[in-house]
């Protein structure tokens, strides 16, 4: 069956410093995949979206890679700050052109003074 | 511009009682979605809607779930009758078109049920 996977053990950093996290699929090509920032009480905020032909892309302090061999994209936040601490969310359209996106479970980012 | 907006934001009801939940995209955006986040799982995909039509309702767990979109323009959901297993947060998306790739979130309307 189709599994996305973030790691689900909270990331603690030090302001300043780079956070990098994960998200693994397995048994799916997708065309793209997407990354949302969701807040206590909000709903997923759109960040970035990469697709299977691109392997990097950037946002002011973000940058997402996408290895489709290795079936996994990282998500990068450089000179981390305490307005990063969230929960990020990978998710994609397992069906192309179906729209429906499943997501991971995300991964709590807590950015420390 | 107004983003996307879901009432309530909180509901509290007992096992066997109706609930109905609203979401209105930003205006424009033919595409609208339900999706659901119950504890300690991931945001599940509930029904896709474009314009007023069921596009997409694969996600839907039953059949005491009853989404509407009247007009094209704001949702309904519907749970009746409510089971326990129902509790958690219900998120409405919007995007433009079909080709649209982004969608944009409610901030979900939290539902418990006992």
């Amino acid at each position: 069956s189709q599994k996305i996977e973030q790691n689900s053990e909270a990331l603690n950093i030090q302001e300043g410093k780079t956070a990098t996290l994960t998200c693994n699929y397995t048994n799916y090509s997708p065309a793209y995949l997407q990354w949302y920032r969701q807040d206590p009480g909000r709903g997923p905020v759109f960040l970035l979206l990469i697709r299977e032909n691109e392997k990097e892309k950037r946002k002011e302090r973000l940058k997402v890679t996408f290895d489709t061999t290795l079936k996994q994209s990282l998500f990068h936040i450089t000179a981390s700050q305490p307005a990063d601490s969230a929960t990020y969310l990978c998710a994609l359209e397992l069906d192309t052109g179906r729209r429906a996106l499943t997501f991971g479970s995300g991964t709590r980012l807590q950015v420390q003074p | 511009e107004a983003g996307v907006t879901q009432f309530p934001s909180h509901s509290v009801i007992e096992k066997g009682q109706t609930v109905t939940l609203r979401c209105d995209p930003i205006s424009g955006h033919d595409n609208l979605y339900w999706y659901r986040r119950v504890m300690g799982k991931e945001i599940k995909f509930l029904l896709h809607f474009v314009k007023e039509s069921k596009q997409d309702e694969s996600g839907m767990p039953n059949n005491r779930f009853l989404a509407e979109r009247t007009g094209g323009t704001y949702s309904t959901l519907k749970v009746q009758p409510a089971e326990l297993e129902d509790s958690g947060v219900y998120f409405c998306a919007s995007s433009q078109d079909y080709q649209a790739e982004t969608q944009y979130f409610g901030p979900g309307t939290r539902l418990l049920v006992l």
